[in-house]
């Protein structure tokens, strides 16, 4: 099955700063690449998504690349603010309906 | 708002008394899913609803059951809690089951075990 593998886990940035979460996945047959933020006690909400027809998608201060060569996929926050400080989890689809799910990533932004 | 909703938040129960969790949305999709989220994991997905049609995890405990009686609703019955299921659960939602749908997930249901 897929395996999909998060870093790093911990990130503390600079409000302002930038910040960059990597992640590596497995069935080069997986075609969408999903990004959840989750904040303490809450469900996962979609911040941004990919799929695998292109290869970089933008939306304000967050962005998303792909690598389907490398396997890999990237999310980029730009000028953090505290409250983008969360839990971030990258996936992505194997088959036709499960989503494997990276570790995870705790996002500190620091005033 | 079209949103996915879960009943309760938070819920207590007793080491081997049955509880129910539910879910609701309003979305109008087809498949219902449940996951398992324990602190500082990922969620784990335990089974799925496309349309009447339930689909099990092959590792998902025997003691977890669920039911779908419409469109818009979905539960699920833990049937003797353990001090292990003590978890967040989360109901998500896709339009569809191919591959490139987007789930949208639910505030989650904080369970307790005593």
């Amino acid at each position: 099955g897929e395996n999909v593998e998060q870093h790093p886990s911990t990130l503390s940035v600079q409000e302002g700063d930038s910040a960059v979460i990597k992640c590596t996945y497995s069935d080069s047959a997986s075609n969408y690449f999903p990004w959840y933020k989750q904040e303490l006690g809450k469900g996962p909400q979609l911040i941004i998504d990919i799929r695998s027809n292109v290869g970089e998608k933008k939306d304000q201060r967050i962005a998303v690349t792909l690598n389907k060569t490398a396997k890999h996929f990237s999310l980029h926050i730009t000028e953090t603010q505290p409250e983008d400080s969360a839990v971030y989890f990258c996936a992505a689809s194997s088959n036709d309906y499960k989503l494997s799910f990276g570790a995870g990533t705790t996002v500190t932004v620091r005033a | 708002d079209a949103m996915v909703i879960q009943n309760p938040r938070y819920q207590v129960t007793q080491f081997g008394k049955p509880v129910t969790l539910s879910c609701s949305q309003t979305l109008n999709h087809n498949v219902m899913y449940w996951y398992q989220q324990k602190s500082s994991q990922a969620p784990k997905l335990l089974f799925h609803y496309y349309d009447k049609d339930f689909n099990n995890e092959a590792d998902t405990p025997d003691n977890f059951q669920s039911r779908r009686p419409n469109t818009s609703f979905c539960f699920l019955d833990i049937r003797s809690p353990g001090l292990g299921d003590a978890a967040m659960y989360l109901c998500a939602t896709s339009r569809d089951r191919p591959r490139q749908e987007t789930q949208y997930f639910g505030p989650g249901t904080r369970l307790l075990v005593l």
